[in-house]
């Protein structure tokens, strides 16, 4: 079972870069068959799926943050990573990574494994 | 976007009891060529990931107890938790993974009664 470990800063200024990374152990990054992706739940709202990159490179976004975000990974480090620029209040949220198993192009697919969740505040 | 509308956005059910999630999509998630409906179903508890139950609309994950089920009719979907247990509080979502971008309702609380 792969297991994904977040990391990053808790604390994002206004119009400044949320940068987080998951860490997976247990599976490799490079594997087919596997969405590395970001999901957010902003405080008192549903889950909201941000991006995901597969195994070739290619990565897929929602299109109201496309523009602004950035999903990577580094397979020498068996981690992935999401950039979200000019970040605002309304970017406050705990943010996911997980493992989606795809099921299409575009980044879609189903969460079958999940970061601990890290609670991103943007304040000045 | 799909739109998922799930209801009701709470209920309080008695320990051993049934409940009923419902989630009902804004255009249909079935494709054809698989005979799939493309829909999962997770639970989140507080201070917790989400979990994944269900995919393919009724498709058990493997370790998930067998109280918890899925069904479809159309475009409506439903989550059954046939005997609820103390460990079951948790919001319940559903995701559509049929069109870009995959979309999640807006969750289900589920309490004791």
């Amino acid at each position: 079972q792969v297991q994904l470990q977040q990391s990053g800063p808790g604390l994002v200024k206004p119009s400044q870069t949320l940068s987080l990374t998951c860490s997976v152990s247990g599976g490799s990054i490079t594997s087919g068959g596997s969405l590395w992706s970001w999901v957010r739940q902003a405080p008192g709202k549903g889950l909201e799926w941000i991006g995901s990159i597969y195994y070739t490179g290619e990565a897929s976004y929602k299109p109201s943050l496309e523009g602004r975000t950035t999903v990577s990974a580094d397979t020498s480090k068996s981690q992935f990573s999401l950039n979200l620029d000019s970040v605002t209040a309304a970017d406050t949220a705990v943010y996911y990574c997980a493992r989606g198993l795809p099921t299409g192009d575009q980044g879609r697919g189903y969460f079958d494994s999940w970061g601990q969740g890290t609670l991103v505040t943007v304040s000045s | 976007d799909i739109v998922m509308t799930q209801s009701p956005d709470s209920l309080a059910v008695s320990l051993g009891e049934r409940a009923t999630i419902n989630c009902k999509s804004s255009q249909s998630l079935f494709y054809r060529p698989n005979n799939k409906n493309f829909l999962a179903w997770y639970q989140h508890k507080p201070g917790q990931p989400p979990k994944l139950l269900i995919y393919w609309a009724t498709t058990r994950q493997s370790g998930v107890p067998d109280r918890f089920s899925g069904s479809e009719s159309g475009t409506d979907f439903t989550l059954t938790i046939s005997s609820l247990q103390a460990e079951d509080v948790a919001v319940y979502y559903c995701q559509q993974y049929y069109s870009a971008p995959q979309t999640f309702g807006q969750g289900t609380k589920v309490e004791i009664k």
